[in-house]
């Protein structure tokens, strides 16, 4: 079956650090991927997508993602963190051979101290 | 901006009964979704649904669930007979309909089910 593994589980870090969240996906052909935030009490929110084209995908409030096809890869990055961007994030993959559905990781829970 | 909504957003239920969690999806939008997200584990994926039929379900959308979009707007799960194993957190979400096929699913804020 096809499956999504993000390799932190919680991550604490400074304000102005960096950010790399991994995400991994199991073989299953064409796939759409996406990382979802959940802040603190609010409903998930898409971050950014890859469909096709440009393996490096920029998303809002300065996140980016590459999607590395070779490894089954699609990490989250962000330069410099701030205190806001506290909040659970997840990997999402749409193997297109199962539908639409989407197929989630985890989580990875991140707190950025201030 | 457009936003999908879940009411309610907590619902507690004796074991046995019945529970319609109710959804509206943003107005254009064609396929819907249910997901569910027990404490402690992945989101998972219940069913889809899309030209008022069920497109997609996965293995744990058995008889006791069912989907309904009884008018224009909402878009309703029904367990027909909670068990305790019931409890998550159930969220909604929608998508366009593009003949690329490929869709950005937008999420409600999800309805807490708690079963005693």
């Amino acid at each position: 079956a096809q499956s999504v593994s993000q390799h932190n589980h919680h991550v604490i870090l400074s304000e102005a650090a960096s950010l790399e969240l991994g995400c991994n996906y199991s073989y299953g052909g064409t796939v759409n991927l996406f990382w979802y935030v959940q802040y603190p009490g609010q409903h998930l929110q898409l971050l950014l997508k890859y469909f096709s084209g440009d393996p490096l995908v920029k998303g809002i409030k300065g996140f980016e993602a590459e999607f590395i096809k070779s490894k089954f890869s699609f990490n989250l990055r962000k330069p410099s963190v701030q205190w806001s961007d506290t909040a659970e994030y997840f990997c999402a993959v749409m193997f297109k051979a199962a539908g639409n559905k989407l197929t989630f990781g985890g989580g990875t829970r991140v707190l950025v101290k201030p | 901006e457009p936003e999908v909504t879940q009411t309610p957003s907590h619902q507690v239920t004796q074991m046995g009964q019945e529970v319609i969690l109710r959804c509206v999806p943003i107005s254009n939008h064609l396929y819907f979704y249910w997901y569910r997200q027990i404490l402690g584990q992945k989101v998972e994926f219940l069913v889809s649904f899309y030209n008022n039929e069920i497109s997609e379900k996965s293995e744990i959308f058995d008889d006791q669930f069912s989907v309904e979009r009884p008018d224009g707007s909402n878009f309703t799960l029904k367990i027909r007979s909670t068990k305790l194993e019931d409890s998550a957190m159930y969220f909604c979400a929608s998508s366009e309909a593009t003949s690329g096929g490929a869709h950005e699913q937008f999420f409600g804020p999800g309805t807490r089910l708690t079963v005693l």
